[in-house]
């Protein structure tokens, strides 16, 4: 059982390259997140998706867009890489977009180095 | 403002002996709901406990449990017999009313052999 899945693992890109981050999950959640997260901080919330169809913003979505592709996968983009972004980034999902008690499940995380 | 604080940011403890891991929150919403995630070193997030803000009694999962204490705001994780591999980051997490999660900065727990 894969569960929450991220590609790649690992990255390096230069200032203002673009770049995708994939996740998909196999547990048929409704609801998919994308959090970064710095050194010595909490995980911050870029972008979520309730529900197949839907994104908002989170806490800081600046320089960031996202695509809920279909129920399965939502990518992260960086249209234009700045150092500010490196960071380890990490999908979540969740079993439905209401209602406490929503435990969400991650992926092992995108470890992204912008130069 | 909704926050999440963890005041400890690192730990260490003796292998066998029992922890607690602080974490106070704010919110004005009279529902919400309170998460721990262990973080090893090799970098997943994996869900601990859940306390729910009308839950009656103390979460339990096996070796953690969950101090609830509703009035000063706090829900502390506590590990009971600590092992080696009890060796990570802690995170303390809310649920808003948005049903998004406030993370706290984490506590690094370190158990000594």
């Amino acid at each position: 059982n894969a569960g929450v899945t991220q590609t790649p693992k690992f990255q390096v890109l230069k200032t203002g390259q673009s770049m995708t981050l994939q996740c998909a999950q196999d547990m048929n959640h409704n609801s998919m997140y994308w959090y970064r997260q710095d050194p010595g901080m909490g995980l911050r919330l870029i972008y979520y998706s309730a529900s197949e169809g839907t994104t908002d913003k989170g806490e800081v979505p600046n320089g960031y867009n996202v695509s809920r592709l279909n129920k399965r996968e939502f990518s992260l983009r960086l249209e234009s890489a700045a150092p500010s972004q490196t960071s380890v980034y990490f999908c979540a999902s969740s079993a439905t977009s209401g209602g406490m008690r929503e435990t969400q499940y991650f992926g092992p995380g995108t470890r992204l180095l912008v130069l | 403002a909704q926050k999440i604080t963890q005041t400890q940011p690192g730990m260490f403890v003796q292998e066998k002996e029992a922890v607690t891991l602080d974490c106070t929150y704010d919110t004005s919403d009279p529902s919400y709901g309170l998460f721990w995630y262990k973080q090893p070193s090799s970098g997943e997030m994996i869900f601990l406990i859940y306390q729910g803000s009308y839950d009656q009694q103390n979460a339990t999962e096996g070796r953690y449990s969950l101090n609830f204490q509703k009035a000063r705001k706090s829900a502390n994780l506590v590990i009971s017999a600590s092992q080696l591999g009890d060796s990570a980051m802690y995170f303390c997490a809310m649920e808003d009313s948005n049903y998004q999660l406030i993370w706290g900065a984490g506590t690094k727990l370190i158990i000594k052999p």
